[in-house]
């Protein structure tokens, strides 16, 4: 299965924006997948956040803040997360999550923390 | 109001086997497609299985195929994760997850989760 990869860390300051990235190997087109985006604070499990495929094919999961968002840069193989207006709340770890034609891959996770 | 609840984790010695369950409550647990994912200590997420509304469609992630199966009871509204030969890298928090889909050509995102299910394999 492949392997999305994710910076183990970002930090932005509250009220701005972060934007968090999952790249796909290079044999995976980011163009034919949806994304998914969850978030997990500690000692709890994952929250489903959005899925983007295109900006006529995205959704966003109940509840979620529109300042959540999704896009994609085919230019670099990336599916983005982009949070504006931080909050202390926003602090936690995100993964993104492809569905291959052999089974569900999540990246590694990024851990965001709002100083 | 959506509920699943894992049990059955525990400790158990390299090489033998557990059985999970998971039981729902809450929504039509035939009409949805479930999966579990596991977390192992201070480490990301790990998709490890995923069956179809009627069983009709399973997938298992590359690192437990041949030693996990999953099924599904629709008429107890429960989950199964059955784990042979367990191996020190299973140990993991084990989530079972509801599927935003049925499952039938293809799988969707998980909308709701357990709170897990805590396997610690060591002798």
């Amino acid at each position: 299965q492949p392997v999305l990869t994710q910076p183990p860390s970002s930090s932005a300051s509250p009220g701005e924006s972060a934007r968090l990235t999952c790249t796909l190997p290079s044999d995976i087109n980011v163009g034919s997948y949806n994304i998914y985006w969850y978030q997990q604070k500690p000692g709890s499990p994952p929250r489903y956040l959005l899925y983007y495929y295109s900006d006529s094919d995205k959704g966003q999961g109940s509840g979620v803040p529109s300042r959540f968002s999704g896009s994609k840069d085919a230019s670099a193989n990336t599916g983005i997360l982009l949070i504006s207006g931080l909050q202390s709340e926003d602090e936690a770890d995100y993964y993104c999550m492809i569905w291959p034609s052999n089974g569900g891959v999540f990246g590694g996770g990024t851990k965001l923390t709002v100083l | 109001e959506v509920q699943l609840v894992e049990s059955g984790g525990g400790l158990v010695q390299p090489g033998r086997s557990l059985r999970l369950s998971c039981a729902a409550s809450g929504f039509t647990f035939d009409d949805y497609a479930m999966h579990w994912v596991r977390q192992a200590p201070g480490k990301g997420l790990e998709w490890v299985s995923g069956i179809s509304w009627n069983s009709g469609s399973i997938g298992y992630a590359d690192s437990v195929k041949g030693r996990f199966t999953i099924s599904r009871d629709n008429a107890k509204n429960s989950l199964y994760l059955q784990m042979n030969s367990l191996r020190a890298e299973d140990m993991a928090l084990y989530y079972c997850a509801k599927d935003r889909s049925g499952g039938s050509g293809y799988f969707d995102y998980f909308d709701y989760w357990g709170q897990g299910t805590l396997v610690t394999v060591s002798s």
